[in-house]
């Protein structure tokens, strides 16, 4: 099993569509847990950082499921800017590790 | 943006010849990151280091070896390239290791033929 699995897709979209992705880690000491954004050939940048209570920013919402050991991310309203690879990254505390996914291609279509 | 360049961005190179791919920050982060990203792997941790001269192994750390002088600068080396490290190579700055963000540079493309 990879210690960070992600759908990789594409999801196809229209416009104005709700689109939810899921991430299940498998280490259970994962303590913190980020969606990372990446555009074609440019590198990862940060969108957002998921809480234990869930978070909120602008049309994207983080959830944090640690008994099922999954984060999730829901986008509302989809604009064709939002078009992009989404990474889901969980940190080991122990070892300083950072895991990434292999991302989830979202295509948002006029 | 977190004043992160890489240098070279894009680089074709020989088989068996020693390539050298440099990360340079602007921030003073404590810790630095080489990864590489492939198709249907993600980001994989090559090399890291939490100090000058301090330094550890990734996942993928065979035929890569790093060194950091300075807090600034963190080079990673293919000691004799092969086309298995064809890649996107991309460099990482974090501040302390829990809790922070990370930022990446805008990654060096090599080939190796």
């Amino acid at each position: 099993r990879k210690e960070v699995e992600q759908d990789p897709g594409p999801f196809n979209v229209p416009e104005g569509a709700t689109v939810a992705f899921n991430c299940t880690y498998s280490n259970s000491a994962s303590q913190s847990f980020f969606w990372y954004r990446q555009d074609c050939r440019k590198e990862p940048k940060l969108l957002m950082s998921v809480y234990s209570s869930g978070n909120e920013d602008g049309r994207f919402t983080a959830q944090l499921n640690r008994a099922s050991q999954y984060i999730s991310l829901l986008i509302r309203d989809s604009k064709l800017s939002d078009s992009a690879t989404y990474l889901c990254v969980v940190n080991w505390e122990y070892g300083n590790k950072l895991v990434f996914g292999a991302g989830t291609i979202l295509r948002v279509k006029s | 943006d977190a004043g992160i360049t890489q240098s070279p961005r894009h680089k074709v190179t020989e088989t068996g010849t020693p390539v050298t791919l440099r990360c340079h920050q602007t921030e003073n982060h404590r810790y630095m990151y080489w990864y590489r990203q492939d198709p249907g792997h993600g980001l994989r941790l090559i090399h890291y280091s939490y100090g000058v001269k301090d330094t550890d192994k990734g996942e993928v750390s065979d035929g890569y070896s790093v060194s950091r002088s300075k807090t600034e600068d963190f080079l990673l080396t293919l000691e004799s390239a092969t086309s298995s490290q064809t890649s996107v190579y991309f460099c990482a700055t974090r501040p302390t290791s829990s809790g922070n963000t990370i930022y990446f540079g805008e990654g060096s493309w090599l080939t190796v033929v």
